[in-house]
């Protein structure tokens, strides 16, 4: 089954404690990104990832590292979580940055940041 | 850089009654949109995309689209509401960001309720 999965789905943590929140596809897509998603914001970029160790910033980078060291997977890092990054996490992939391409989202990971 | 507005925070219908899910989008060129749906607790599914052509488009669930490029707008209609549609709405525009790359952006949403 075609599919993006996300570790853990759900993780309670404690500020300054480093943690890592995978994302991995089956589908060889290229294009891999990450999002945030908060009450009454929507969704916001917070990275992206247009191929195998190519990744730039989306809209709200700070606080957050990524790698992309095979195209399937794309974690993402807290190296110092804060509680204002206590968030609902996506990772998102499709197989191209043409813009009629689909992302297609993972579950989502619940992060709460004591 | 492109915005996209969806005016409604929340919106409540009866079972069976018609709805409109308004979107309204900033870019200098005709953008790609996109409709998606998040039921609770779950990631978002596509229902929907426009990128050429015909500017009513059909999507899965019996929902569908309209583009107007006069008026800047993508809602997102249904003739018969289900009570699984309850769920929240994001319009996202992909929209040509430079260095040979696009960025989605989407609004803040749209949550639908449905009284029985």
């Amino acid at each position: 089954e075609a599919q993006v999965t996300q570790n853990p789905r759900y993780l309670i943590t404690v500020t300054g404690k480093k943690l890592t929140v995978t994302c991995s596809q089956n589908m060889n897509h290229e294009y891999m990104s990450w999002y945030r998603q908060d009450p009454g914001l929507g969704l916001r970029q917070i990275y992206y990832s247009m191929n195998v160790e190519v990744t730039d910033k989306g809209d709200v980078p700070e606080g957050y590292k990524v790698s992309r060291k095979e195209k399937r997977n794309f974690p993402l890092i807290l190296e110092s979580p804060s509680p204002n990054q206590t968030s609902l996490y996506f990772c998102a992939s499709s197989f191209g940055l043409a813009g009629a391409e689909t992302q297609y989202f993972g579950p989502g990971t619940r992060l709460l940041v004591l | 850089a492109q915005s996209v507005t969806q005016p409604d925070i929340h919106i409540t219908v009866s079972e069976g009654a018609s709805l409109e899910l308004r979107c309204n989008y900033s870019y200098g060129a005709t953008p790609y949109l996109f409709w998606y749906v998040q039921s609770p607790g779950q990631g978002l599914q596509l229902l929907l995309k426009y990128f050429s052509g015909d500017t009513l488009v059909q999507g899965i669930k019996g929902f569908e689209a309209e583009f107007k490029r006069s008026q800047s707008s993508f809602n997102l209609r249904k003739p018969s509401v289900h009570w699984s549609d309850a769920a929240e709405y994001f319009c996202a525009v992909d929209a040509y960001s430079g260095a040979g790359s696009y960025q989605l952006t989407f609004g803040k949403g749209t949550k639908l309720s449905v009284i029985p």
